[in-house]
């Protein structure tokens, strides 16, 4: 049981450029989130997804698209990358479903995205 | 959400108890008190959390004022393990369905000292 994994774990970009961060749980959880981390500050939403087949936009989401592939994967893409977008991108889920009335949010490792 | 003030940083000696503070004069009575935390380079992990009684698990204890404006986090023996950033997290309990995501603020840095 692997949890979250996200890849890659580490990706240098020039302005301009586009990639797609990939992350995937193992867990079953219905609910999906990307978050941002900059350095000496706490995290930062950007999208996030109830359930398969939904996204909604969190507290940051200009310069990010986000797909629910299916239940085990949220993807995050840049298009176009900015300086701006330096930053350190935690995957988290969560079950939603049913009686689940407390759970906790697991995360993944992060990525550390460097755009020059 | 209710906002949460926490000190910036604080030291404990390994093996002492660590007593982390956190403010939330604002918190509404449906509101719970939640911690994670977050070791150097890796992604946050839950701690405890609780409404108004205290709580205990493994990692921790949770004590909240009877007027549940504050509350501590303790860990009873801490180790150089425990050297993390520490999330005091207020908001209302997940519903069933709900997705709402948690708020980090800007935590308290522990560091337990050898």
């Amino acid at each position: 049981n692997a949890g979250v994994t996200q890849t890659p774990k580490f990706q240098v970009l020039k302005t301009g450029q586009s990639m797609t961060l990939q992350c995937a749980q193992d867990m079953n959880h219905n609910s999906m989130y990307w978050y941002r981390q900059d350095p000496g500050m706490g995290l930062r939403l950007i999208y996030y997804s109830a359930s398969e087949g939904t996204t909604d936009k969190g507290e940051v989401p200009n310069g990010y698209n986000v797909s629910r592939l299916n239940k085990r994967e949220f993807s995050l893409r840049l298009e176009s990358a900015a300086p701006s977008q330096t930053s350190v991108y935690f995957c988290a889920s969560r079950e939603t479903s049913g009686r689940a009335v407390f759970s906790e949010q697991y995360f993944g490792p992060g990525t550390r995205l460097t755009v020059t | 959400d209710a906002k949460t003030t926490q000190p910036p940083s604080m030291d404990c000696a390994e093996g002492r108890a660590a007593n982390l503070p956190c403010n939330h004069s604002t918190i509404s009575g449906n509101e719970y008190v939640y911690w994670y935390r977050q070791i150097h380079s890796q992604g946050p992990q839950y701690i405890i959390h609780g409404l108004k009684n205290n709580e205990t698990n493994e990692m921790a204890s949770l004590i909240i004022t009877e007027d549940r404006k504050s509350s501590t986090l303790i860990l009873p023996h801490a180790t150089l393990r425990d050297t993390a950033v520490y999330y005091c997290i207020v908001r209302p309990f997940f519903s069933s369905g709900s997705a709402r995501q948690l708020t980090f603020g800007s935590g308290t840095q522990l560091t337990v000292l050898p």
